[in-house]
């Protein structure tokens, strides 16, 4: 049982540079989620798709942009790679719709630098 | 104020302890609370859900204040396999919205032999 999968795990980006995190689930789950973690920060929201066809802005959406491929992919998209953007990037899913249940599932995290 | 608020520690105690976090948030129309725990260069990974009446599951113990904001989560005679880091997690969601988890910076325990 898979779960939440992530790729790639190890990224070294220099500045200017594009890439895509790709991200998948096989619990099918509605909701997906990207975070970034940083040092002394804790988890923040980058963007989320509550259901399939939909994406709405986090926290901190400002440099991505995400694609809600299918109920299965959530990618999250570096059009210009800074070194803000330095980071632990974690893909998330959760089952429910309703906000009192529904456990988050964690995929194990890519570790992006930017140079 | 910010929005989940928990003591960064560390906590360093020794096995057998019992050590007790604290969290608060602001958002009074908060409606579900969780503690997630994430080790060391890995995932989170929910611990508990939180309910209003208190629950127990094993050595560890959630309460909820919602008059005062708060959550707690109490660890007995901790382990070494405690170690970790230990977030709070608020929903934010009202009315028929799933809302947003809100995370905390997480308190750190170190638990020693």
């Amino acid at each position: 049982n898979a779960g939440v999968t992530q790729t790639p795990k190890f990224q070294v980006l220099k500045t200017g540079q594009s890439m895509t995190l790709q991200c998948a689930q096989d619990m099918n789950h509605n909701s997906m989620y990207w975070y970034r973690q940083d040092p002394g920060m804790g988890l923040r929201l980058i963007y989320y798709s509550a259901s399939e066809g939909t994406t709405d802005k986090g926290e901190v959406p400002n440099g991505y942009n995400v694609s809600r491929l299918n109920k299965r992919e959530f990618s999250l998209r570096l059009e210009s790679a800074a070194p803000s953007q330095t980071s632990v990037y974690f893909c998330a899913s959760r089952a429910a719709l309703t906000p009192n249940t529904g456990e988050l599932f964690f995929g194990e995290g890519s570790r992006l630098t930017v140079l | 104020r910010k929005e989940v608020e928990q003591d960064p520690g560390p906590f360093n105690v020794p096995e057998g302890a019992t050590v007790a976090f604290n969290c608060t948030y602001s958002n009074s129309a908060s409606q579900s609370f969780f503690w997630y725990r994430q080790d060391c260069r890995k995932e989170p990974k929910l611990l508990m859900s939180v309910y209003s009446s208190g629950n127990e599951d094993g050595r560890f113990t959630a309460q909820l204040n919602r008059a005062s904001q708060y959550i707690s989560l109490l660890i007995r005679d901790s382990k070494l396999s405690d170690s970790a880091t230990y977030l709070c997690v608020v929903n934010t969601a009202s009315g028929g919205s799933q809302g947003n988890l809100i995370f905390g910076k997480g308190t750190k325990l170190s638990v020693k032999p």
